[in-house]
């Protein structure tokens, strides 16, 4: 599985856009790119996935770049609740391994 | 429809004693994982199950090891616990074998050997 760079920590504003940047240079053509959030003291919850088109949801959009190079995540109006640490991670969809390779991921602090 | 429960929540074991933690799986997934998270190392892979078989093992020792029964539900025991197994363990739930869909993960089972 490709490995990803994020940033160590970010802030935002509440009620602003929140936009996590992935780097994952090494991407195969068949890899997804997964995000996924922890909030302090529960499992990590799944936010959204893609391959090479952008994706939104509910909870968030994901932007990738045309090369495949780099993602972006993107909460469209942050709220105190979304301050988490966030983790980006790539890997084959299918096949016979389920395994997730967490990173230290990014602490995203929702300022009031 | 209820989520990934991972039971107990909370344990306290000591050393040299082996303990055993239960997930049960949203219904109708058949893939089970099991993570372990410290603050030093971070989220890493244990193991992973599909239809009672093991698929996939991370680079734990054999202390570790886990089972799927035929209704999905698993189970991880950890033998002769030593202080560094403390940490918080996570069971995560798949909907088939392949992670087109994402994983749902449980709470969690907060295991402090003293």
């Amino acid at each position: 599985d490709a490995k990803t760079t994020q940033p160590t920590s970010m802030d935002c504003a509440e009620g602003r856009a929140a936009n996590l940047p992935c780097n994952h240079s090494t991407i195969s053509g068949n890899e997804y790119v997964y995000w996924y959030r922890q909030i302090h003291s529960q499992g990590p919850q799944y936010i959204i996935h893609g391959l090479k088109n952008n994706e939104t949801n509910e909870m968030a959009s994901l932007i990738i770049t045309e090369d495949r190079k780099s993602s972006t995540l993107i909460l469209p109006h942050a709220t105190l609740r979304d301050t988490a640490v966030y983790y980006c991670i790539v890997r084959v969809g299918g096949g016979a391994t389920n395994k997730l390779i967490f990173g230290t991921g990014t602490l995203l602090a929702v300022q009031p | 429809k209820a989520g990934v429960t991972q039971t107990p929540r909370y344990l306290i074991k000591t050393r040299g004693q082996q303990v055993t933690l239960s997930c049960s799986p949203i219904s109708g997934h058949r893939s089970v994982s099991w993570y372990q998270q410290t603050p030093g190392q971070g989220l890493q892979f244990l193991f992973e199950y599909f239809s009672e078989t093991q698929r996939n093992k991370g680079n734990f020792p054999g202390r570790f090891s886990g089972r799927q029964f035929s209704n999905s539900r698993s189970e991880m025991n950890v033998s002769t616990l030593e202080l560094g197994d403390s940490a918080l363990y996570l069971c995560a739930s798949s909907l088939a074998g392949e992670a087109y869909y994402g994983y749902t993960f449980g709470s969690g089972t907060r295991l402090t050997v003293v």
